[in-house]
């Protein structure tokens, strides 16, 4: 009965490839929302949608490309992977959009270059 | 543009002390606040939240925080720590103005034996 789950929980790969991680939420919530969090545990935003729709896309390289094929689901693609790009990345979701209502989280992808 | 600063990156404190947890925002317009906690290898959850009303709201794990708009702070407490409580502990703040939250950097809560 998971929330908003992510896949993989881990991930390590080398410098230069192309990967995906995947994010679903079963809440019924309209806005879902990625983080990446660096090795200092600070939590930036990355990319939100809403019913579908790119909403918030902070200064992310364009390897980055989000997509979101359902309200449900909201999938990081990252081509050219490069060092700086290790992290955990948080999925997360919220009802509406609204500002005051608290965001769901995953438990994170960690992505490791080698 | 909204801000938010943790002051204590790192807070040791012994088990079943109490503790506090400082957060300071800062926002020319009226503000949403949270604090989340995230244990090893989680996510983020969400503690406790501060919409409108009474300033003193309470959330799980026994921890409450008090909204206070003259100093503005909503410093997080706890009046006796577990082992289980350590965490990293997250203040954050939104508004109707802005479209997504500001996180503080965090403040790890190290419970000493």
């Amino acid at each position: 009965d998971t929330a908003v789950s992510q896949t993989p929980k881990y991930l390590v790969t080398q410098m230069g490839n192309d990967k995906s991680i995947k994010c679903e939420q079963n809440l019924g919530h309209d806005t879902m929302y990625w983080y990446k969090q660096d090795s200092k545990k600070f939590l930036k935003i990355m990319f939100s949608y809403n019913n579908k729709e790119l909403i918030i896309n902070e200064t992310v390289p364009n390897r980055f490309s989000p997509k979101s094929p359902d309200k449900a689901h909201l999938n990081l693609h990252i081509n050219s992977l490069e060092l700086g790009d290790s992290a955990v990345y948080f999925c997360a979701s919220s009802q509406g959009g609204s500002p005051n209502q608290p965001q769901h989280f995953g438990d994170g992808t960690r992505l490791s270059i080698l | 543009a909204q801000s938010v600063t943790q002051l204590d990156s790192q807070v040791p404190v012994f088990e079943e002390a109490p503790v506090e947890l400082r957060c300071n925002y800062s926002s020319s317009v009226s503000v949403y606040l949270f604090w989340y906690v995230q244990y090893p290898n989680q996510g983020l959850q969400l503690l406790l939240k501060y919409l409108s009303g009474s300033t003193l709201v309470k959330g799980i794990n026994g921890f409450e925080a008090e909204f206070n708009k003259s100093q503005t702070s909503f410093h997080l407490r706890k009046p006796s720590v577990h082992i289980s409580d350590t965490a990293e502990y997250f203040c954050a703040v939104t508004s109707n103005r802005d479209d997504k939250i500001i996180f503080g950097k965090g403040t790890r809560l190290h419970i000493l034996p």
